[in-house]
């Protein structure tokens, strides 16, 4: 399986700060995704992430405040703008691998924001 | 829209078999059922998918009815180590585009006792 690896583990923020969140995977995926679990809910999917193009936001997510970058086949970041402490969530990469369809998920970043 | 219905919680013996329930009776022809497990702290963890044969691999089993409108995800010897949150979606594969996305609903909590 692909390896996944997300920077930051975890932080705490600042009201009306931005964090970028990264996601790095050791082999070529067709589809990188990333994912949003508030505490105690399921994950929820904010967008996927294209290779050099717009990402393509699911409903109830923009780009203005999840401003998303894939330059690669192989990493992506996501950009939390103008934090509020609604935005305190587990966020998750998730990737597509190319030889076996699968989708496979990162350990996640806590986001706390105060 | 997550397109399954699974109880909130279930429990069972160690050692014994956990038998997960999962409703989806609005599945399509092209759809797979995929079932993810997460770990408190970690990212989902793929178990094992089928489309309409059984399914047995070194995690687990899927079985899945005639008519494809629900299936059940066993563990055959349940271990405190497989107490989790675990989420049954349905999904459509498709190699290029962004069908292959997953939503998850809101899960099994599975508990293992000793």
């Amino acid at each position: 399986s692909a390896v996944i690896s997300q920077k930051p583990s975890r932080d705490i923020c600042q009201r009306g700060t931005s964090l970028t969140i990264q996601c790095q995977v050791d082999s070529q995926v067709t589809m990188m995704f990333w994912y949003r679990q508030q505490p105690g809910q399921s994950l929820t999917l904010i967008a996927t992430a294209n290779q050099g193009s717009e990402a393509t936001y699911e409903s109830g997510f923009v780009i203005d405040k999840f401003p998303i970058s894939r330059p690669n086949l192989t990493f992506s970041t996501l950009t939390v703008s103008n934090m509020s402490p609604e935005d305190s969530s587990i966020y998750l990469c998730s990737v597509r691998q190319v030889n076996t369809g699968e989708l496979f998920f990162g350990e996640g970043s806590r986001l706390t924001v105060l | 829209d997550a397109k399954t219905t699974q109880p909130p919680s279930m429990d069972c013996a160690e050692g014994r078999a956990a038998n997960l329930p999962c409703n989806h009776s609005t599945i399509s022809g092209n759809e797979y059922v995929y079932w993810y497990r997460q770990i408190h702290s970690q990212g989902p963890q793929y178990i094992i998918h089928g489309l309409k044969n059984n399914e047995t691999n070194e995690m687990a089993s899927l079985i899945i009815t005639e008519d494809r409108k629900s299936s059940t995800l066993i563990l055959p010897h349940a271990t405190l180590r497989d107490t989790a949150v675990y989420y049954c979606i349905v999904r459509a594969v498709d190699r290029g585009s962004t069908l292959g996305r997953l939503y998850f609903g809101r899960g099994t909590q599975l508990t293992v006792w000793p």
